[in-house]
């Protein structure tokens, strides 16, 4: 079973549409995550939610938006899509507030906007 | 505040040889510190990780020590195989905002036969 798993693992798109991509987690972790990669392979976080509630969002333009039906779900739509969301987006999950714990990782989003 | 610096690749070896990727941080607290590995069309791994000062992980032949005097937790092997080619990243969590993770740039090693 995959701990973390995302769709689509591929999405091409034009611009100026609007697409979801979808993230769950069977680890019971409590907190989720949105980070973007960028071409250079730098990783950015986007957002992140504990339990359903959004405690970390970075400076990101509100065409993106987050949603979190329940604790093992992160959905990230994004509205109006330009060239440069063009990247691939990785959800990751961590049990939250437990000191020393790592992030688990899904396969990655490659979003292509053309 | 908190970030993560690493040596800019790509980093070239012949198999066998020995690998170090130097990676640095900056934090308020006292950080737990990882590396991560990105293998080709693939999401991240863990590789390590250390929770406190002077402890050292290890994984798969590779070992990094957190080293608190110089702020520092670099990678290295002893003897590295072509399957070891990937994209490296070191990243810290932050005791005071451990829902929070910063990665390094990565660094992208080649392994050739």
């Amino acid at each position: 079973d995959t701990a973390v798993s995302q769709t689509p693992k591929y999405l091409v798109t034009q611009m100026g549409n609007d697409k979801s991509i979808k993230c769950e987690q069977n680890l019971g972790h409590d907190t989720m995550y949105w980070y973007k990669q960028d071409s250079k392979k730098f990783l950015k976080i986007m957002f992140s939610y504990n339990n359903k509630e959004l405690i970390i969002n970075e400076t990101v333009p509100n065409r993106f938006s987050p949603k979190s039906p329940d604790k093992a779900h992160l959905n990230l739509h994004i509205n109006s899509l330009e060239l440069g969301d063009s990247a691939v987006y990785f959800c990751a999950s961590s049990p939250g507030v437990v000191l020393n714990t790592e992030a688990f990782f899904g396969q990655g989003t490659r979003l292509t906007v053309v | 505040g908190n970030s993560v610096t690493q040596m800019e690749g790509p980093v070239t070896l012949s198999e066998e040889a020995f690998l170090t990727i130097n990676c640095t941080y900056t934090a308020t607290g006292y950080p737990s510190l990882f590396w991560y590995v990105q293998y080709p069309g693939e999401g991240l791994q863990l590789l390590l990780k250390a929770t406190k000062a002077d402890d050292k992980g290890s994984n798969k032949g590779f070992e990094a020590t957190y080293r608190k005097e110089t702020t520092s937790f670099h990678l290295e092997k002893g003897s590295v195989q072509v399957s070891d080619s990937a994209v490296y990243f070191c990243a810290l969590s932050d005791e005071d905002n451990f829902n929070k993770f910063y990665f390094g740039s990565g660094t992208k090693l080649n392994v050739k036969p």
